[in-house]
């Protein structure tokens, strides 16, 4: 089965302790993208990557480090975590661009106290 | 600085009726502009897609409309039906640009489909 997979799903950890979010997809894709979703404000695109070893900043990528080292696997990396980064974490893959439909995984919701 | 805009937080529409999502955007360089849906715990899926080059794209139930003098697009279900209760994001990209790979999305919709 396509699929974009996300872990842990869930997550509550506190201030300054460094974690990582795995997203992984099945379909080939060249294009991955991080999204924040928070109330009021949508989803925001905080970094992408256009193939391996290629990786950009989105809108929002202060305090978040990406890795693209091989395709199917692009990690979410946050050094030093601060309250202000709780959210609903999304990953998406699509074929080659942003323009193409986007497969999202199931989200990863963290809380950080 | 919100570039996509979805002014109504929430819709509600009685089943069988015309729901209209509306979404504007600031930005001119936008042309390649997606709208996703969305149920609750889960992530977005794609919905429909229309380039600057149209003012028209059509998929079964759901067509988009986009005004480009008036940078406005909207998105029309007909006939509406319960299991379209979800929220529904615009995005928008500039395919032309150095920020070809960046998507924009606007704040959401939320539609809910009353029997």
């Amino acid at each position: 089965e396509a699929q974009v997979t996300q872990n842990p799903r869930y997550l509550i950890t506190v201030t300054g302790k460094k974690l990582t979010v795995t997203c992984s997809q099945n379909m080939n894709h060249e294009y991955m993208s991080w999204y924040r979703q928070d109330p009021g404000l949508g989803l925001r695109q905080i970094y992408y990557s256009m193939n391996v070893e290629v990786t950009d900043k989105g809108d929002v990528p202060e305090g978040y480090k990406v890795s693209r080292k091989e395709k199917r696997n692009f990690p979410l990396i946050l050094e030093s975590p601060s309250p202000n980064q709780t959210s609903l974490y999304f990953c998406a893959s699509s074929l080659l661009r942003v323009s193409d439909e986007q497969y999202f995984g199931p989200g990863t919701r963290l809380t950080v106290t | 600085d919100q570039q996509v805009k979805q002014n109504s937080p929430s819709l509600s529409v009685q089943e069988g009726r015309i729901s209209i999502l509306n979404c504007d955007y600031t930005n001119s360089m936008f042309d390649y502009f997606l709208w996703y849906k969305k149920y609750p715990a889960e992530g977005p899926t794609f919905l429909i897609s229309i380039s600057s080059i149209k003012d028209k794209n059509e998929d079964g139930r759901f067509t988009v409309f986009l005004n480009k003098s008036a940078k406005h697009l909207s998105l029309h279900i007909v006939p509406s039906q319960p299991g379209d209760s979800a929220v529904y994001f615009c995005a928008a990209s500039s395919t032309l640009t150095g920020t070809a790979s960046k998507l924009t999305f606007g704040t959401g919709t939320r539609l809910q489909v009353t029997l």
